[in-house]
Parts: structure tokens; sequence; C-alpha cells
């Protein structure tokens, strides 16, 4: 499998209820970032998770990050219609300076009013 | 809110002919990539730029691609002679520091 893949591929749930997405890479990280994209739009950035933090909040998401695992997890509480998107997971490798990000496949979430 | 601007938002354009993509980066940020989405498909890094030079680039950017940044904002990926295959949606990123990059909304290029 390739660095960054998230899990499940699709995801269909409720309005209110919460999603669960995770994602699982292979080397080392520096930081491990989550973006969303809107069907043909571009990705927005949602949070970044350093290598050496394991939970990290933002309104109403919640990333944790095993690295000795090496995955990750993204909670959406209280999902809404307008969460409905793509989200992707992106990994920053351990390096200094310049970090490129290598992307996962993506979770498509759908949110049912 | 600073953001990082594509243009055009979509291009169409003949195999084998040259097309140049445009960003304008945050304005403070050192650090520029730009990213490719074939549809439906994960978003695969193609170069990054930095202090002027090309600081890593994939497999994917073979010779027909080149960046440039000719003046102080703009940020451009050039195809020389375009196929099928890199129909695609392109992304510019930026970032202050290496981390938390900020994308574009992206160009849509459709080669036929």
């Amino acid at each position: 499998s390739q660095q960054g893949e998230e899990d499940p591929q699709a995801l269909s749930i409720q309005e209110g209820e919460n999603a669960t997405m995770n994602c699982s890479y292979k080397t080392s990280i520096n930081n491990l970032q989550w973006y969303r994209q809107n069907s043909g739009r571009g990705l927005v950035h949602l949070i970044l998770i350093r290598s050496n933090e394991r939970e990290k909040h933002s309104g109403r998401l919640r990333v944790t990050l095993d690295t000795s695992k090496k995955s990750s997890s993204l909670l959406i509480t209280a999902s809404r219609a307008a969460d409905t998107a793509s989200y992707f997971c992106a990994t920053a490798r351990k390096d200094f300076g310049n970090e490129k990000l290598t992307f996962g496949t993506g979770t498509r979430l759908t949110i049912i009013p | 809110e600073p953001e990082v601007t594509q243009t055009p938002s979509h291009q169409v354009t003949q195999m084998g002919q040259e097309v140049i993509l445009r960003c304008v980066p945050i304005s403070n940020h050192l650090y520029f990539y730009w990213y490719r989405q074939i549809l439906g498909q994960k978003v695969e890094f193609l170069v990054s730029f930095y202090n002027n030079e090309i600081s890593e680039k994939s497999e994917i950017f073979d010779d027909q691609f080149s960046v440039e940044r000719p003046d102080g904002s703009n940020f451009t990926l050039k195809i020389r002679s375009t196929k099928l295959e890199d129909s695609a949606m392109y992304f510019c990123a930026s970032s202050e520091r290496a981390a938390e990059a900020f994308f574009g909304q992206g160009t849509r290029l459709t080669v036929v």
C-alpha cells in the first residue's frame, strides 16, 4: 500500500452523527495534515498535527496521531450537510527545509440530511 | 484573509500545445509547490521551489515541465507539449515555512 491511505474510502452518515476517518502511512513523518476538498474544488487545510503531538482539536474536529502505529484519525462531531466532501490526509516527511506533502487516497464523506 | 490564486480556472488545449498555468502565492511565503490530481485520483506532488530554484521534483515532473518565478509575485508551471494524460486539476500551494501549505482553487487542464 502507499504512503497515506485513508479508510474507509467512502462513508455515509446521518446529519448529527459523528464521522471518523482513518489514515495510515509508512515512513517517518514530521507532521500530518488533514485537508477537505469539495467536489471539483481546491484543497482546504483543516488541521496539522506534529509528530510529537498525540491529539489536537479545532472546533468540531479532533485529530489523533499514533506514530507507533503510523496512523491518524479525523473525527468530525455533530456532522452537518456542509461537511459533505472528500477528506485527505497528507504527510510531511522527517526532512528539514522544504517539505513536500504526500497525500492519501481520500475518504468521500456524505452527510445525509 | 490572504489566499493563493490560480489562473485560469479552466484551460482547454490541443495535444502538443504549450500551456502555462499561473499562480500568485501568499505574499510572505517562501516555499512554493505544484501538485496535480487526475480526476478521481489522489493528489500527487510535482515540484517544490525555494530560493529561486527547484528543491525537489517527482518522476512525473519530466523534461516537458518547467517552473518559473518570473517576478516577485507569480509562480508558473509550463507544460511544453501537452499529452492527453496531462489532463488533470493542477494545484499551486505555498507555505511560509516548511509546513502547513495553503492551496489555490486549482486549474482544470483538459487536453483534447
